[in-house]
């Protein structure tokens, strides 16, 4: 059964620390991983993604890496604000179409 | 671009009633996602679209559960008869690519629905 985890469940740090979240997948034969970021009472926002070809992507103080042989992405989030806080989402797609979600890190970064 | 538009924002009906959410995908995008999100069971994907056409559904729970797609620019989601358990953030997410999520999927801010 194709799996995404994520961990931790919950994280909170003051500000301007440097920040990984992790999520690991228990099928490697992806196609692509995309990480997501979700205001409460908000739709998703994509934030980075990247192909199965690849080993990472960045945006800003975002950065994504990606390990298919050991199922394991990480999204490094540098110099922590309050405007980060927020639910982060990893999300695994396979040849099926199909993307398949973690159950996601709530991120609260206070002053 | 006004991004994905879904309507109502929020439902509140009662058991038994027909539901019926509303998605306005962004113009030009080729794919067209439903997904629906408890806190039980996350994220998971009810139907695709690709080019109007439907390439599945497997994620559909029940017959109570159907989604149409008649043009390029309009999709509808409808539970009919609507029972508590339906209670959830419905969202639609629309992408370009030549089929599923191969591209950036954008997420439309989504419909709460409460079944009492």
């Amino acid at each position: 059964k194709q799996e995404v985890t994520q961990i931790p469940a919950a994280l909170s740090v003051p500000e301007g620390e440097n920040l990984v979240l992790n999520c690991s997948f228990t099928d490697s034969a992806i196609y692509n991983l995309q990480w997501f970021r979700q205001d409460p009472g908000k739709g998703l926002t994509s934030l980075l993604l990247i192909q199965s070809s690849q080993r990472e992507q960045t945006s800003g103080r975002l950065n994504a890496s990606l390990d298919k042989s050991s199922g394991r992405s990480t999204l490094y989030i540098a110099a922590s604000q309050p405007g980060d806080s927020a639910t982060y989402l990893c999300a695994v797609l396979y040849n099926t179409d199909k993307l398949i979600f973690g159950t996601g890190t709530r991120l609260q970064v206070f002053p | 671009d006004a991004g994905v538009i879904q309507s109502p924002r929020h439902e509140v009906t009662e058991m038994g009633q027909e539901v019926t959410l509303r998605c306005k995908p962004i113009s030009g995008h080729n794919s067209l996602f439903w997904y629906r999100q408890t806190m039980m069971r996350g994220l998971e994907l009810l139907i695709y679209f690709n080019n109007n056409v439907p390439i599945d559904d497997s994620g559909m729970p029940e017959d109570r559960f159907s989604a149409k797609m008649p043009n390029a620019s309009f999709s509808t989601l409808k539970i009919q008869p609507s029972e508590p358990r339906d209670s959830a953030v419905y969202f639609c997410a629309s992408s370009l690519a030549l089929g599923g999520g191969r591209d950036t999927q954008y997420f439309g801010p989504g419909t709460r629905l409460t079944v009492l």
